[in-house]
Formats: structure tokens, sequence, C-alpha cells
């Protein structure tokens, strides 16, 4: 059974970096029918996907974070990385991350649901 | 951007009652051959947890009394007799396009 766990300081002060990593245990990262990816959720509110990546460096990104966002993968130790430079307490929420499942038809595939996710760490961003 | 508008935004309802959660997009998530919607649950203090995929499709271990239904722009999950564990967050999410989105949620509690 897959399971995912995410690792990170939980405080990072404003116009830090934000760095978190995902441990995927029970299952290879290095897997052609998954993406992997971050999703946010604030205090209280919805959830906000953040950027998807592949084990072969693919990615996608939500327009309004692409600009400070990095993801990475390591494939030796089954994991991958969130980088969120220029924090401010906007980026206050608990971050998850999760399997993207990759569904393919006869002609072309396309990542689609999220399965299984983390537990989530909140992170708060204050000096 | 596809935006998903959930409705209603709260239902109140009791247990043994049908359940019925609408998920309406922007613009169409379907192709001929699939239908890019998914439901979650979400419980107080807890990742989501996948429910339903290609809008109908159960996901593993889920009850069948959780079903999804709805092509195009307008998607529904229907639970057809509530359990008191079911009161809780549910969001829709379209992989339409690759910007991924979520609807806002709807929160169903006790009547």
């Amino acid at each position: 059974q897959l399971q995912l766990q995410e690792s990170g300081p939980g405080l990072v002060k404003p116009s830090e970096t934000l760095s978190l990593a995902c441990t995927v245990s029970g299952g290879p990262i290095r897997s052609t029918s998954y993406y992997w990816v971050w999703i946010r959720q604030p205090p209280g509110k919805g959830l906000e996907w953040i950027g998807s990546i592949y084990y072969g460096g693919d990615t996608y990104f939500s327009p309004s974070l692409k600009s400070r966002v990095t993801l990475s993968v390591d494939t030796s130790k089954n994991q991958f990385s969130l980088k969120l430079n220029s924090v401010t307490a906007a980026d206050t929420a608990v971050y998850y991350c999760a399997r993207h499942v990759l569904p393919c038809t006869t002609s072309t595939c396309s990542p689609g649901w999220f399965d299984p996710w983390g537990q989530g760490t909140l992170v708060t961003v204050s000096s | 951007e596809i935006v998903l508008t959930q409705s209603p935004g709260t239902l109140s309802l009791s247990p043994g009652e049908r359940a019925t959660l609408s998920c309406r997009a922007s613009e169409s998530v379907s192709t001929i051959s699939s239908n890019h919607l998914a439901w979650y649950q979400q419980k107080p203090g807890q990742a989501p947890r996948l429910l339903i995929y290609g809008a109908s499709s159960r996901a593993t271990d889920i009850p069948d009394r959780f079903s999804g239904s709805g092509s195009g722009t307008d998607f529904t999950l229907t639970i057809s007799r509530l359990e008191p564990e079911d009161f809780v967050m549910y969001y829709c999410q379209q992989y339409g396009s690759s910007l991924y989105t979520f609807g806002q949620g709807t929160k169903l509690e006790i009547k």
C-alpha cells in the first residue's frame, strides 16, 4: 500500500523559502503511471493545486505560483520536493503531497486525479 | 482556468436520507471517451480521500452508497443513505485542463 509523508519546517519567516519533502513508501516514485503533486489548504479554506512533477522531470505549475515554485524528484531517496520562495502570510497552509494518477486512453496520457494523499503538514509563515 | 462551482455550500440532512451534491464547471471537462472530474471527502483534521474519478468510477474501498454522475459541465455526487460519518466536507476537482482546479466545497451537516 502506497504511503506518502511530508516533512519540513513548520515555521518559515516572511520573504524566506519554504522547503518541504515528500517521502514515498510502498512503491517506486520512478513510475510511468504517475506524476507527483503538491496541494495546499489555508486554514479553514479550500484546496489549491500547486504543481505536479514526473520522475523524468516534466512539470506542471499553477500560474499563480509558477514564478515562486520549484519542484524536484530524487529517485534514489524515493522522494520529491517543493520549494516556494518569497513567502508571505498568505502562504500559511497545510501542505499535502499526493500521487497524481496518469490515466491513458488509446492515444494519450494526461494527469488526472490525486490518490493517495499524505497526511499533510502545517506551515506557518510568521516572523 | 476552469472554475468549479459547488452547490449548495452547506447541506443539512438527517442520517438515512439521500444527499445530492452538485459541481458545475465553467466549461466542459468531458471528451468523447472520458469525463475528467473527481470527488473527494475530507474529514476534520485529515487529508482528502478520493471517492470518485472519471465522474462515476468509485475508488478502491469506497462504499457503494457513494455514486457519481454527469458529463460536460454538470456533475453530481449522490450518497444514497447517509451514515453519521458522511457528515463532512466534499470537494470536486477537474482534470480537463492541465491547470487542475477544485470546487470550493460542500459541507454536509446533520439536521
